[in-house]
């Protein structure tokens, strides 16, 4: 089963729009992190939110937490080429939990055109 | 700096054949992860370990196997290739057990014909 669904799965823009992405489940999590993923390379870490409601920012990306701590959100304003990539969302169910516990989801593969 | 190193990079492997990957990271961490990805999977986590000398089966360990004889470095092995372990394999490592960045290495591509 997976736990956490990403949508949309893919998505082409041109440079310069806004776009939101987004991270579903119906479980609840104690934390969710914000990965990109460029060709080639592994995931790095963006940013992670842990506080139903919490909003996070860094640069143009904004990331936002449900208030349920069911879903996650990533806003991009400006759309930039260098924007380009995979990005993940990751949770944990519970603090308690270690990351081997961790769930990934699939991931929404952004393009910028320039 | 280095932080999480794979290697090999890429590897073509005939069904049968075995083969291991290393990952070694200048971290000191504690945590060491072994993950494939695979289209519309997303990271599925194979192995891991908590410490020098431990390891525990992930999600996915069936046809894997693992060693962390040294803190920084973490091994898997493939003892039997099959073409159901085509994938790309990324090791991460972290300082913290449950929360905090994983920090994932560049990935090695493995094709098993």
């Amino acid at each position: 089963t997976q736990l956490l669904e990403q949508s949309p799965q893919f998505l082409s823009i041109q440079e310069g729009e806004n776009l939101t992405v987004y991270c579903n489940s119906s479980s609840v999590f104690s934390s969710l992190q914000w990965y990109r993923q460029e060709p080639g390379e592994g995931p790095v870490l963006l940013v992670t939110v842990v506080t139903g409601g919490e909003v996070k920012k860094l640069k143009r990306l904004t990331f936002q937490f449900g208030d349920a701590r069911k879903d996650s959100s990533l806003h991009i304003t400006a759309a930039q080429p260098g924007d380009t990539g995979l990005y993940l969302c990751a949770a944990n169910r519970g603090a308690n939990f270690g990351n081997e516990k961790l769930t990934f989801g699939t991931g929404t593969r952004l393009t910028i055109i320039p | 700096n280095a932080g999480v190193t794979q290697t090999p990079k890429f590897r073509v492997l005939k069904t049968g054949q075995s083969m291991t990957l290393l990952c070694a990271q200048d971290m000191n961490h504690e945590y060491m992860y072994w993950y494939r990805q695979d289209p519309g999977m997303g990271l599925r986590l194979i192995h891991y370990s908590v410490g020098e000398g431990t390891t525990a089966k992930g999600e996915v360990p069936d046809g894997y196997n693992v060693s962390r004889l040294k803190k920084q470095n973490f091994l898997l092995g493939l003892e039997s290739a099959a073409p159901s372990q085509t994938s790309v394999y990324f090791c991460a490592s972290n300082k913290v057990r449950n929360t905090g960045e994983l920090f994932f290495g560049e990935g090695s591509r493995l094709t098993v014909l």
